[in-house]
């Protein structure tokens, strides 16, 4: 059983551009996170998806940040207009409905230069 | 004050040691207590995990929690130069959909 899958695994965008950050969860997974780890800081929540449905978004900035895990296809994490603070770690957990059993992602980490 | 308190570290034992890492938290709310291992440049992996109070075993490791003091510890026996990494706790409550709020991580190193 693969585990959570992340793409791309290293992103660099130049300040003003688009970031997207994809996540394939466990199969048999409909449950979806976000987190987002700042060097010298602990992971922070972002947002909870299941399909279609945003469940829990209280984590996210309010501007230029969106998520989405659509019927089919991977969930999306979208950074418009990219600044230098949104350099971090960006990971992706998944579940199968509870909330012990959150399984995390490689991550990917974004450069904006 | 941060929801989840856990001291940075570094903490540095001989190899064979017991490390005894430890959280503690304000929230009397958090049920659901979560131990990760993080690799550096590395996702978080689930170590163990328990729901309110006791203690739970899984081979080296052992996980404790104390509600009425608001404190969980993470215990590793025969520590092993493998076990270098960042542990990071978690928790959460019914009311919180999900949502886990992390402690900063310890960095361990376990020297041979």
């Amino acid at each position: 059983n693969a585990g959570v899958m992340q793409n791309p695994r290293h992103l660099v965008r130049r300040r003003g551009q688009e970031a997207r950050l994809r996540c394939s969860p466990m199969k048999g997974h409909s449950h979806v996170y976000w987190y987002r780890q700042l060097p010298e800081e602990g992971l922070k929540f972002m947002v909870y998806l299941q399909k279609e449905n945003i469940i829990d978004e209280s984590g996210m900035p309010k501007e230029r940040f969106s998520a989405e895990f659509p019927k089919e296809g991977p969930s999306i994490l979208r950074i418009q207009q990219v600044v230098r603070g949104d350099s971090a770690a960006y990971f992706c957990a998944s579940s199968p409905g509870t909330v012990l059993e959150q399984y995390f992602g490689p991550g990917t980490r974004l450069t904006v230069t | 004050q941060k929801e989840v308190e856990q001291d940075p570290g570094p903490l540095s034992v001989p190899e064979g040691a017991i490390v005894s890492l430890n959280c503690t938290y304000s929230n009397s709310a958090f049920q659901y207590f979560m131990w990760y291992r993080q690799y550096s440049r590395k996702g978080p992996e689930l170590l163990m995990y328990t729901y309110s109070s006791g203690n739970k075993e899984d081979g080296r490791f052992t996980a404790q929690v104390d509600k009425s003091s608001k404190y969980i510890s993470l215990f590793i026996r025969d520590s092993q130069p493998s076990d270098s990494a960042t542990y990071l706790c978690a928790m959460s409550a019914d009311n919180q959909g999900g949502k886990l709020i992390f402690g900063q991580g310890t960095e361990l190193s376990v020297k041979p």
